[in-house]
């Protein structure tokens, strides 16, 4: 079955921890892999990755993809308060369908 | 400002009646997709259009309809044949048919049928 996999499910960190999230999928031929960040309502686009081991980086955020072990993980350095959200990853497939994890939801105390 | 729209933000309606749901985008995208989003269980596709007068089933597509007929728009009608309607909808869009560029949101719909 085509799935897309995200853990871990929730996580609870203090300010200043730094934190991955991890997304597996399951098929080889694809053609993106996508981050997105969910706070109130609209997910709001954060990496489209294509190639495998070229990190994408964006402030404290950065993303990776391997796609011989078929997952991508999602960093973020120096937590936030702010970076609490639900974080969702999602491929694209062949299909033109977006495939969704279910996210992982990031809670940042201070 | 570009951006898609969603209205209205709150919906409440009773059981039985069919309901539409607006998405209208303004950044001359083809593509166009309605996503059900449930507590636990992340992002669901109901229907999504590559192009205007044509669209597609996605996985959860009975008790619903949509229509396109402009480019940016792509409404969404909850039907009374939907078992389980309240949910939060969310509509997005992308330049690319493939899905292979990165999909822009709406800020949602939240639907609440009593």
């Amino acid at each position: 079955e085509d799935k897309v996999v995200q853990s871990p499910l929730s996580l609870v960190v203090h300010e200043g921890d730094t934190v991955t999230l991890n997304c597996s999928y399951e098929v080889t031929n694809f053609r993106s892999l996508l981050w997105y960040k969910q706070e109130k309502k609209a997910p709001t686009f954060l990496f489209m990755l294509t190639s495998s081991g070229i990190e994408k980086k964006s402030g404290r955020l950065s993303s990776i993809l391997d796609k011989k072990e078929l997952f991508s993980i999602l960093n973020i350095t120096a937590t936030q308060t702010g970076d609490s959200a639900i974080y969702l990853c999602a491929r694209a497939g062949n299909n033109r369908k977006l495939i969704w994890g279910l996210g992982t939801s990031l809670a940042v105390n201070p | 400002d570009g951006g898609i729209t969603q209205s209205p933000k709150y919906l409440f309606r009773k059981e039985g009646q069919n309901v539409t749901l607006s998405c209208e985008q303004n950044l001359n995208h083809d593509a166009m997709y309605w996503y059900r989003q449930d507590p636990g269980q992340g992002l669901r596709l109901i229907y999504y259009s590559q192009i205007v007068n044509d669209f597609q089933k996605g996985d959860i597509a009975e008790g619903y309809s949509v229509s396109r007929e402009k480019k940016e728009s792509f409404p969404l009608t909850v039907t009374s044949a939907q078992k389980n309607p309240t949910a939060f909808y969310l509509c997005a869009s992308s330049i690319d048919r493939t899905a292979n560029t990165e999909a822009f949101f709406g800020q949602g719909t939240r639907l609440t049928v009593v």
